[in-house]
Formats: structure tokens, C-alpha cells, sequence
């Protein structure tokens, strides 16, 4: 069965700082990827999809992340983070025509 | 251009009390509809997806059912909450023919005391 991990519940950085959120799938074949965000009490924003070809991915808010085929991995990068990216974040896989599946989120708090 | 609605944003029901959760998405035609449930630390559940008037599917056994009478109308109904139905509550649409452009309503919190 597919499934999303997402190791770090919370994180912590600096405002100005880099990012990585790190996210690993388990599938057979290549799947969709999608990075979602999502602010305190609010629905989920896209970030970013992946469905094939250059494997680095450019999304909203200058965020990107990096599709590695031999580690299933589906990292999201910033490299200068806001105060306004504080917000939880979500890793979602789908096989080809199946439903989103999720992972259990990372909290992304920010340090003035 | 599409938007998706969904009512109301919050809820506090007594155990026991049924439940009904109401989407709407505005702008297209027979989109898949989805509902999503949020427990802490347990990241989103998906509970029915829908691919047309009248057709429901369920991905988990539980407590609530769904239903969509009209094209661009998902609604979440429970004949009587537990405890456990707490969480935050998300509709989503996508169209078929659009490559996983999940759209995601801004949800409904849902307690039960």
C-alpha cells in the first residue's frame, strides 16, 4: 500500500534561515507528488506538484522541492524563510488516477 | 472562475446529536468531491470520495455517511456524533481531466462534548 512519512513533526528556524522539510514515499512506480500548506484554521494551499520530468520543482512563495527517484524522497526547500511561513505543511502522494494520500504534517514554527 | 464553499466553519454538538456538513463547489461540472478528516497528529484522513451524483465511496468504517444529491453538492451527515468525530473537516474538488488540481475548501471544526 502507499504510504507518506514525514519525519519531523515540528521544526524550528530562524527567520532569514534555510529550509528543508524532508518527505519519503513508499509506492511502486513513480507517483504524483504535491507539497500543501496550511495556516492555523484554514484549508490547504498547494505548494507545488510533481508529475514527471525535471525533477526539481518550483512553487509559490519560493518554495521548491527536489524529486529523488533512489531514495523516494520529496523534500521541500526554502532558502530564506519568512515569518509568514510559520504554518503546517503536508507531503501527498497519488498513483496514477488513485486518491491523495497524506502525510501526518510537519509543523514549521519561525524565530524572530 | 471555481470556489468551493463549506458550512459552517465551526461546530459544537452534544454526543448524540446528528451532523451535517454541507460543500458546494461553484464554476465547473462533475467534479470529484472528496471529504477529509484532521485529528491531531494524525494528519488528513480521507473518508468518501464521490465521482458523481450519487455515488459514494467510503475509504474507512465509521460513524458518518455521505451524500451528494447535485452535481457540485457533497454533504458529511451523522444520525448521532461520538466523541470521537471531533476534528477538522475539509471538502475537496478536482476535475477528472485535471491532473490532481486539488482545491480544498477551508474547513469545518468540529467538536463534540
Amino acid at each position: 500500500a502507499q504510504s507518506v512519512t514525514q519525519p519531523d513533526i515540528h521544526i524550528t528556524v530562524s527567520e532569514g534561515a534555510s529550509l528543508e522539510l524532508r518527505c519519503n514515499y513508499s509506492y511502486g512506480a513513480t507517483p504524483y507528488l504535491f507539497w500543501y500548506v496550511q495556516s492555523p484554521g484554514q484549508g490547504l494551499q498547494l505548494l507545488l506538484k510533481y508529475f514527471s520530468g525535471d525533477t526539481l520543482v518550483q512553487g509559490i512563495k519560493g518554495f521548491e522541492a527536489e524529486f529523488k527517484r533512489s531514495q523516494s524522497s520529496f523534500n521541500l526547500r526554502k532558502p530564506s524563510v519568512h515569518w509568514s511561513d510559520a504554518a503546517e505543511y503536508f507531503c501527498a502522494v497519488a498513483p496514477s488516477q488513485g486518491n491523495l494520500i497524506f502525510g501526518k504534517g510537519t509543523k514549521l514554527s519561525v524565530k524572530p | 472562475s471555481q470556489t468551493i464553499h463549506q458550512w459552517p466553519a465551526t461546530l459544537v454538538q452534544p454526543v448524540g446529536s446528528p451532523l451535517s456538513l454541507e460543500c458546494t463547489v461553484e464554476g465547473t461540472s462533475n467534479p470529484n468531491l472528496y471529504w477529509y478528516r484532521q485529528a491531531a497528529g494524525r494528519g488528513l484522513q480521507l473518508l468518501f470520495y464521490s465521482v458523481g451524483i450519487g455515488q459514494i465511496s467510503s475509504e474507512v468504517p465509521q460513524n458518518l455517511s455521505a451524500s451528494r444529491p447535485q452535481d457540485r453538492q457533497f454533504i458529511l451527515s451523522s444520525k448521532k456524533l461520538l466523541l470521537s468525530d471531533s476534528g477538522f473537516y475539509l471538502c475537496a474538488w478536482r476535475l477528472e481531466i485535471d491532473s490532481y488540481g486539488y482545491t480544498f475548501g477551508s474547513g469545518t471544526r468540529l467538536t463534540v462534548v
